[in-house]
């Protein structure tokens, strides 16, 4: 297994396009989040998946944000008619929440640019 | 008022001093995580702690639960430490994270 992996890493779309990212996350584990990280800042929680349910959404993913986890597997990302507060770094994450606590383990991300 | 707070910002240093960077949270958490970012962006993690100390090579990290706060140690930095280092806190489910301390570590 080689990781988190996010696809693609960089993408440039004009206002009003929709934009897909992708993730998939370490084979075994169950958890897989979404982050968006702005210049300067720390990443933000938008929304985590455990398995193929989605169990918490944060306010900042407004109605044209959506995310899908759709066999518990990988998952996709999708921002509808981009604005250009949009652009930020998207991260994913994956962990196995079993017994105890475990590490999160972070993808390269994707950089997204709304111009 | 951050529920997850760092200082110092900003941090220079000369190649061979030790760094600390502090971290102060203010809700319930399970775990705390020290994570470093390079410039591309991708986040590795460094630390998952939930009382106590650990060391791993030169990197030290610990936390005091009753007051709310952990420390990250670098021991002989090396400018390939430069970085940002994030503190994140959690419990069941996502992480809150500080906004970062940049690292720059100059020859």
């Amino acid at each position: 297994d080689t990781g988190v992996s996010q696809d693609p890493r960089h993408k440039i779309t004009k206002r009003g396009q929709n934009v897909t990212f992708r993730c998939d996350p370490i084979s075994e584990h169950n958890r897989l989040y979404w982050y968006r990280q702005t210049l300067g800042q720390g990443p933000e929680f938008l929304t985590y998946f455990q398995n193929e349910a989605q169990l918490e959404k944060s306010r900042l993913l407004s109605d044209r944000f959506s995310a899908e986890r759709p066999k518990g597997s990988f998952s996709t990302l999708e921002i509808q008619r981009t604005e250009q507060g949009d652009s930020a770094m998207y991260l994913c994450a994956s962990s196995f929440i079993g017994a105890g606590n475990t590490e999160a383990f972070f993808g390269q991300g994707t950089r997204l640019t709304v111009v | 008022k951050n529920e997850v707070e760092q200082s110092p910002q900003n941090l220079t240093a000369q190649e061979g001093e030790f760094i600390t960077i502090n971290c102060s949270y203010s809700v319930g958490i399970s775990a705390l995580h020290w994570l470093q970012q390079h410039p591309g962006g991708g986040i590795v993690s460094l630390f998952m702690l939930s009382s106590g100390k650990k060391k791993h090579g030169r990197l030290i990290a610990t936390i005091n639960i009753q007051e709310k706060h952990s420390s990250l140690h670098i021991t002989a930095s090396h400018p390939r430490d430069s970085a940002v280092y994030i503190c994140a806190v959690g419990n069941t489910d996502k992480l809150i994270f500080g906004t970062g301390t940049r690292l720059q570590v100059f020859p």
